[in-house]
């Protein structure tokens, strides 16, 4: 089973209107990690935003917001008032056992976000 | 520039030769991961490395890969005999020791292409 789960290939959003990207995942471990990161076209992996297994309050980095629905198993990201700089590649990774010796991360496909003007 | 380099950014290979990528972590960082993405596809995790040890490299293929990080200089992946389904983006990240909430860095990638 796929442990991190992007169903949604290409998205597209109006400039300055906000935009949810899906994110679910799978895993048994209590204690994990949740990271967003963007890829524009250019290539590089820029991370926006993490959410802890164990965080009360959902993580807000500037126009970032993640949605993190635990019982659900999904950590949406939440993009505000969209700007044309947004248009990338979006990975949703997770990292199980935050504890532990396991630092790897998971990545999903990807959301490609176009926004228009 | 403070952040994880990796050189060269973009690699062309024969068949057959070999490719060494290059990757300095961020200063004060001593964990490296290698991921590689394929067209279209998300990053996939490859080998962790700490200062002169291989912690996991259960991603990494069996045959022609390798991994190092020496105690002075850059980390390196090595991979020899080159074949066409080597061709990929390669990242190098790097975090600080301990802490697993810690986002991992990534360097801009090498692009290899075999032809």
């Amino acid at each position: 089973a796929q442990k991190i789960t992007q169903t949604q290939p290409g998205m597209f959003v109006q400039e300055k209107e906000a935009v949810t990207l899906d994110c679910t995942y799978d895993t048994s471990d209590p204690s994990y990690g949740l990271f967003w990161y963007k890829q524009p076209s250019s290539g590089e992996m820029i991370f926006l935003i993490y959410q802890g297994s164990y965080d009360q309050q959902n993580a807000t980095e500037g126009r970032y917001s993640l949605n993190f629905q635990k019982a659900r198993k999904s950590a949406n990201l939440v993009i505000s008032a969209s700007q044309l700089g947004d248009s990338a590649m979006y990975f949703c990774a997770m990292r199980e056992g935050l504890g532990g010796s396991n630092y790897k991360l998971t990545f999903g496909k990807g959301t490609l976000l176009t926004v228009n003007p | 520039n403070a952040g994880v380099m990796q050189n060269p950014r973009h690699l062309v290979r024969r068949r057959g030769q070999e490719a060494r990528l290059r990757c300095s972590p961020v200063k004060g960082h001593s964990h490296v991961y290698w991921y590689r993405q394929l067209p279209e596809e998300g990053l996939k995790f490859m080998v962790y490395l700490q200062k002169e040890n291989i912690i996991d490299e259960s991603g990494m293929p069996k045959e022609r890969f390798s991994a190092e990080f020496p105690k002075e200089g850059p980390s390196i992946l090595r991979i020899q005999q080159v074949v066409r389904g080597d061709s990929a983006a390669y990242f190098c990240a790097s975090s600080p020791a301990g802490q697993g909430y810690q986002p991992q860095h990534f360097g801009d990638g090498t692009r290899l292409s075999i032809l």
